[in-house]
């Protein structure tokens, strides 16, 4: 148990769909990050959140929308997703920039 | 952040030290060397981090050699749960555009067997 919990585990959605998963922590922590893992690759940077404004977007398509409305939840909005999207969604958190962050276990998101 | 290299898998026996190596030759004086593993479908974990002095925790430890161009994890006691993939990590520290953000690599798959 990391202290980030994400929310469903497993999600199963058509592409015509708009799901959303959720990501909290209670850490204290400032900084909150969506990463994507795909069967056989390394995990991908999405977004990152600093203090609720996102301070990075990894040229990610507009179908993945984030929402962090406070310092201890975040959202990742999905509308109109591709059977590729399907992958291992992961949640992070951290206090600040040189310190370790801690991950969720993941939402495992199944387009078909 | 620079690059790093690890092998793409390693044995080790159950109750041997395992010992993965890391190459970050183009690493930076300011960036900081992290250990993650994970394990089949599981979020990454955490296991250490190091500037330039060897580190210590109650899961690893880090050695760093003295010019930081490459690292070693050890774990000094494997077992059956110790098999993941595990990836060297350099990041810089400090704030800006490079908050606290991760690049991980393909890292190194793990087999801890009997």
């Amino acid at each position: 148990e990391t202290g980030v919990t994400q929310t469903p585990r497993h999600l199963v959605m058509g592409m015509t769909n708009k799901k959303s998963l959720k990501c909290e922590q209670h850490l204290g922590h400032n900084a909150m990050y969506w990463y994507k893992q795909s069967a056989k690759k390394p995990l991908e940077l999405m977004f990152v959140y600093s203090l609720e404004e996102r301070v990075e977007n990894n040229s990610v398509p507009s179908r993945f929308s984030p929402e962090c409305p406070n310092s201890s939840h975040l959202f990742l909005h999905l509308h109109t997703l591709q059977p590729e999207d399907s992958a291992l969604y992961l949640c992070a958190s951290s206090r600040k920039a040189n310190t370790e962050a801690f991950f969720g276990q993941g939402t495992r998101l199944t387009v078909v | 952040d620079a690059k790093t290299t690890q092998p793409p898998s390693m044995d080790c026996a159950e109750g041997r030290a395992a010992n993965l190596p890391c190459n970050h030759s183009t690493i930076s004086g300011n960036e900081y060397v992290y250990w993650y593993r994970q394990i089949h479908s599981q979020g990454p974990q955490y296991i250490i981090h190091g500037l330039k002095n060897n580190e210590t925790n109650e899961m690893a430890s880090l050695i760093i050699t003295e010019d930081r161009k490459s690292s070693t994890l050890i774990l000094p006691h494997a077992t059956l749960r110790d098999t993941a993939v595990y990836y060297c990590i350099v990041r810089v520290a400090g704030g800006g555009t490079s908050y606290g953000k991760l690049t991980f690599g393909q890292g190194t798959i793990l087999t801890v067997h009997p």
